[in-house]
């Protein structure tokens, strides 16, 4: 089946650095990718449609000036968290659309932890 | 707008028991329905999916019936293992390709 990576799996950083999280279609293309933001023993909550060659798409409430999305190529996403603060800390996840009716892949995951 | 609401965990079975996981669905028109799996320490893995109303899904002992009438997509194991401990989220779909609305998942642990 279809595989999305995601890289780092798990990053540490500092109060007030930024942090880019890469999300790869490795063996097909995705014009389309979506971040979700998962706490800890919740649910999935979508942040962004990632859209290849234009502007992402957020959902309400979510600051996109914090969280920049820039789907570069067809096999390529990246979500950068801005001057990260503890509340930041989470665990994002990516995931695209397959060929296939209603197939949705996800990638492993990034835990972020801002000290 | 769309959401999904499913029992909450966690649910501690024993090996071999029935799991029943409740999920419902509020949404307009016909979306399709589907249930996530995620096990200790990986991403989300599709278990099984209906698309339509009365379809059955089923993967690996887990079944699930999409029932408009009850806005409903239950997931159920007549049998479960320890293996089968994992975070089960249900989830809707307004169409192909487009994003999923998740509900807040419901943690399993079965002990042997």
């Amino acid at each position: 089946g279809a595989v999305v990576s995601q890289h780092p799996s798990w990053v540490i950083c500092k109060s007030g650095t930024s942090v880019k999280i890469e999300c790869r279609s490795l063996d097909f293309q995705a014009t389309t990718m979506f971040w979700y933001r998962q706490f800890p023993k919740q649910s999935l909550m979508l942040m962004a449609t990632s859209n290849e060659g234009s502007k992402a798409t957020y959902e309400q409430g979510v600051e996109k000036d914090k969280f920049l999305i820039n789907h570069a190529s067809l096999t390529l996403s990246t979500l950068t968290v801005t001057s990260a603060h503890p509340e930041d800390s989470s665990f994002y996840i990516c995931s695209a659309p397959g060929t296939g009716d209603h197939e949705q892949y996800f990638g492993p995951g990034t835990r972020l932890t801002v000290t | 707008g769309d959401s999904v609401t499913q029992m909450e965990g966690p649910v501690t079975l024993s090996e071999e028991a029935f799991l029943t996981i409740n999920c419902t669905y509020t949404a307009t028109g016909y979306p399709s329905l589907f249930w996530y799996v995620q096990y200790p320490g990986e991403g989300l893995q599709l278990l099984l999916k209906a698309t339509k109303a009365d379809d059955k899904g089923s993967n690996k002992g887990f079944e699930a019936t999409y029932r408009k009438e009850t806005t409903s997509f239950h997931l159920e194991k007549g049998s479960v293992q320890v293996s089968d401990s994992a975070v089960y989220f249900c989830a809707l779909q307004k169409a192909a390709g487009n994003k999923l609305t998740f509900g807040g998942g419901t943690r399993v642990l079965v002990k042997p």
